[in-house]
């Protein structure tokens, strides 16, 4: 079965710092990995997927995200946070068992920066 | 700006009532989706319709009926609900073609409130 793993429920940063949030993925075959993000009372935005190539994959807002085959590991970056980075992500891979329709969402990270 | 829209925002109703979410994009998407999402937690997959036929259900009770009119339109029509549904509901669509690796764009959601 396939799963994504947000290991921490919150993590707390100070505006101006680098950012990191977490996750592991377990999959059969080749992973499809996506970064959501969700602010208060909005649906989820998409950030950016990692599907083939480079590891290193660019997205919107200046996030991004390294993909690790061997620590099977997406975790998503930002060299320097704002405060209007607080919000919950969620890291999520695509079942392909469904024709690729059904995403499997981790349990999300709620991310706090400090001014 | 959402490129998928929901209406109405805000829904109470009582256990016998029967309403109706909306949900509409004009991206061209022909796979459109409804969620269950509780706070603080990720969104569950309800149902997945592709072509406007319906392709998946996520054994969903029947007091969720879902309909796709045309390729716009999604709605989900409720009867009979339980306190337990009171949730945010997310509709969200994507491009069929290569459905694995393309990103869902979703809605902000009908907070629905069961009385």
């Amino acid at each position: 079965a396939q799963s994504v793993a947000q290991p921490e429920d919150q993590v707390n940063v100070a505006e101006g710092n680098p950012l990191t949030v977490k996750c592991t993925y377990s999959v059969s075959g080749n992973p499809y990995l996506f970064w959501y993000v969700q602010y208060p009372n909005r649906g989820l935005q998409f950030l950016l997927k990692y599907i083939t190539g480079d590891n290193l994959v660019k997205g919107s807002y200046g996030f991004e995200a390294e993909f690790n085959k061997s620590q099977t590991s997406f975790h998503l970056k930002k060299p320097s946070a704002l405060v209007s980075d607080s919000a919950l992500y969620f890291c999520a891979v695509r079942d392909m068992s469904t024709g690729g329709f059904k995403t499997i969402f981790g349990a999300g990270t709620r991310l706090f920066v400090k001014a | 700006d959402t490129e998928v829209t929901q209406t109405p925002k805000h829904l109470v109703m009582g256990m016998t009532n029967k309403k109706s979410l909306k949900c509409e994009q004009h991206m061209g998407h022909r796979a459109m989706y409804w969620y269950k999402q509780k706070a603080k937690k990720p969104p569950e997959l309800m149902f997945v319709y592709s072509y406007e036929k319906l392709s998946i259900n996520e054994s969903v009770p029947s007091r969720f009926s879902p309909e796709c009119p045309n390729s716009s339109l999604l709605n989900l029509h409720l009867h009979a609900l339980q306190p337990e549904d009171s949730a945010l509901y997310l509709c969200a669509s994507s491009q069929i073609q290569g459905a694995s690796n393309q990103p869902q764009h979703f809605g902000d959601g009908t907070r629905l409130s069961i009385l």
